[in-house]
């Protein structure tokens, strides 16, 4: 019952660096996306997709990519690592219903720039 | 742009308090979450609340939402220590069914 995978679960890159979080559903969620998470805040949307090859920005999307080529995986790409991006990413997938949209969050990436 | 504010921000209280804790939110909308979240780890779905009077109660947490007023409660109590966490309030946005925008979180410490 893997849920929502992240990896990697740490890592520590330099000023101009460029690396990918990865992401993987396994329950076939239309809805995925991306958020961060910095101290004394909530989280902030970065992208997010409601499907196969269909992605959108959120409130913070300056400085990352993302794509979606299946409906598993939502990877999300720093091209050129700034301390500013020093934060905890969380990968979430949802589905909507008449319950409204269940949130499934991963377990986060903490993520230092230096 | 949707904004929501918690308060109070950090809360310390003893067991067997009753204390609550607010949401505010800027713009119309009927999607309202609240999440747990312990140090370290990710976020767990505690409430989904879904339409204007709407009330839901696990254990020792209520939460109601009163869309007319753009207001959210999240009420403990008897407080234990088992409750300690961040907790956090999102709002879905009415224009989009996908967006949701948080809150900063309540630090909640419950003292023995």
């Amino acid at each position: 019952n893997a849920g929502v995978t992240q990896t990697p679960k740490f890592q520590v890159l330099k000023t101009g660096q460029s690396m990918t979080l990865q992401c993987a559903q396994d329950m076939n969620h239309e809805y995925m996306s991306w958020y961060r998470q910095d101290p004394g805040m909530g989280l902030r949307l970065i992208h997010y997709s409601v499907g196969a090859g269909i992605t959108d920005q959120g409130e913070v999307p300056n400085g990352y990519n993302v794509s979606r080529s299946t409906t598993e995986d939502f990877p999300l790409r720093l091209l050129s690592a700034a301390p500013s991006q020093t934060s905890v990413y969380f990968c979430a997938s949802s589905y909507s219903s008449r319950d409204g949209n269940t949130i499934y969050f991963g377990e986060g990436s903490w993520l230092t720039v230096v | 742009e949707l904004k929501v504010e918690q308060n109070p921000l950090f809360l310390s209280m003893q067991e067997g308090k009753n204390y609550t804790i607010y949401c505010n939110y800027s713009t119309t909308s009927d999607r309202l979450y609240w999440y747990r979240q312990d140090p370290g780890k990710s976020l767990e779905s505690l409430f989904v609340l879904l339409s204007n009077g709407a009330v839901k109660q696990e254990g020792r947490l209520m939460a109601s939402l009163d869309t007319k007023a753009r207001l959210s409660t999240l009420h403990i109590t008897a407080a234990v220590h088992d409750l300690s966490a961040t907790y956090f309030c999102a709002v879905g946005a009415s224009y989009n069914f996908n967006k949701f925008y948080f809150g900063s979180g309540t630090k909640l410490n419950v003292k023995p």
